[in-house]
């Protein structure tokens, strides 16, 4: 079955520290990737996705994350932080085929300390 | 534009009862999808509806939960014989069409007592 793992649940970090959160999937075939993003009272929110082409996409907000195929990873950058990054990350894929559902990690706890 | 909206933005119901969760997806999305986000945990795909259809409905935890689209827009997810269990928040998400991003309502949060 198909599974993403996002292995860091709480993440503290003070401002302007570099951030990486990990995302790992199990699934043999083509994906599709995304990281999506939830401030606090509010709704998903697209951050970056990755269909096909450059592995290295660049998001919003100064978000970067690097799709490495032999390593099942699509690994969510940002070299220095903010307060108002403080949000909670989720990974999620979908095979590049059929109804295009999506896989989502547990998600990531991120408190950016001022 | 308008986003994808949900409603009620938060339900309480006691057990056993019916409940009915509403959403209205984006403009012109054909494609639409319900997932459910328990406590902890990230969200969890339960139905897909391409147009009218529900093309994929394999996410449906049993036979209490049901989902209809009748005119290819607003979607309604139906629980019957609500269960302490079913207390989550459920997302609707809808995309232009099938294989492209999906952009999510505020979910609503369903309270089971």
């Amino acid at each position: 079955a198909q599974s993403v793992s996002q292995h860091n649940h709480h993440v503290i970090l003070s401002e302007a520290a570099s951030l990486e959160l990990g995302c790992n999937y199990s699934y043999g075939g083509t994906v599709n990737l995304f990281w999506y993003v939830q401030y606090p009272g509010q709704h998903l929110q697209l951050l970056l996705k990755y269909f096909s082409g450059d592995p290295l996409v660049k998001g919003i907000k100064g978000f970067e994350a690097e799709f490495i195929k032999s390593k099942f990873s699509f690994n969510l950058r940002k070299p220095s932080v903010q307060w108002s990054d403080t949000a909670e990350y989720f990974c999620a894929v979908t095979p590049a085929s059929g109804t295009y559902k999506y896989i989502f990690g547990t998600g990531t706890r991120l408190k950016v300390l001022a | 534009g308008a986003g994808v909206s949900q409603t009620p933005s938060n339900k309480v119901t006691e057990k056993g009862k019916y409940v009915e969760l509403r959403c209205d997806p984006i403009s012109g999305h054909t494609a639409l999808y319900w997932y459910r986000q328990s406590l902890g945990q990230g969200p969890e795909f339960l139905i897909y509806f391409q147009g009218t259809g529900a093309a994929d409905d394999s996410g449906l935890p049993n036979d209490r939960f049901f989902a209809v689209r009748p005119e290819g827009s607003v979607s309604t997810l139906k629980i019957q014989r609500t269960e302490r269990g079913d207390s989550a928040v459920y997302l609707c998400a809808s995309s232009p069409g099938v294989g492209e991003t999906q952009y999510f309502g505020p979910g609503t949060r369903l309270l089971v007592l």
